[in-house]
């Protein structure tokens, strides 16, 4: 079985500094991990994914993620906020033979202040 | 448009009545998903499907029915609405490769 926990349901920081939002994971089997973005009223965007590859990946916007095996780990992170960066982050994992069937951890809302 | 769309976008209906809401895809993607979003719990899978005529439960299935006669169509159904059916529906498709791509969203408010 996969799940996923993403380490705090709010996270604030002031424009200009470091984002950092959390998250672990579980699998059985070699996962595939994600991070999406949502802004409000909109669908999920995909931020970033790793499949095995490179175990540092770049995204878009600015942001990027490492997985870490040893920890089961994938946080996101991005040197510098922006105000547009406030939006909800989910973090999911699935399987190389599931297609697009992922497990949502439960977001993070990521608020920035000026 | 290319793309994932679903409707209606938003929708209120009563307790007890049966509700459709659409989804359709024109990448001819073998994949199709149907999540609820509700708050502290993210998103969770209702049904997929891996393809035409082929369809499965996923965590949260109690309630709905899906179908998918055609590859781009994936509706689904709330067979008699409750209020704790009351959410953010995401539709999403996916080709083998991992990664989906969802729709904009249905909000559906039983009241």
């Amino acid at each position: 079985a996969q799940s996923v926990t993403q380490l705090g349901s709010h996270v604030s920081v002031s424009e200009g500094a470091l984002v950092l939002l959390r998250c672990n994971y579980s699998s059985s089997v070699p996962p595939y991990l994600f991070w999406y973005v949502q802004y409000p009223n909109q669908g999920l965007q995909l931020l970033l994914k790793y499949t095995s590859a490179a175990t540092l990946v770049k995204g878009i916007n600015g942001f990027e993620a490492e997985f870490k095996k040893s920890e089961t780990s994938f946080h996101l992170t991005k040197p510098s906020a922006h105000m547009s960066d406030a939006a909800e982050y989910f973090c999911a994992v699935s399987r190389f033979d599931q297609g697009g069937k992922l497990i949502f951890g439960q977001g993070t809302e990521l608020s920035v202040k000026p | 448009d290319a793309g994932i769309t679903q409707s209606p976008r938003y929708k209120i209906t009563e307790t007890g009545r049966q509700v459709t809401l659409m989804c359709h895809q024109t990448w001819s993607h073998s994949y199709m998903f149907w999540y609820r979003q509700d708050l502290g719990h993210g998103l969770r899978l209702i049904y997929y499907s891996a393809a035409a005529d082929i369809t499965d439960k996923g965590e949260v299935p109690d309630g709905y029915v899906v179908s998918r006669s055609k590859t781009e169509n994936f509706p689904l159904t709330l067979e008699s609405a409750t209020r704790s059916q009351t959410s953010v529906y995401f539709c999403a498709s996916s080709e083998r490769s991992p990664e989906a791509f969802f729709g904009q969203g249905t909000r559906l408010t039983v009241v």
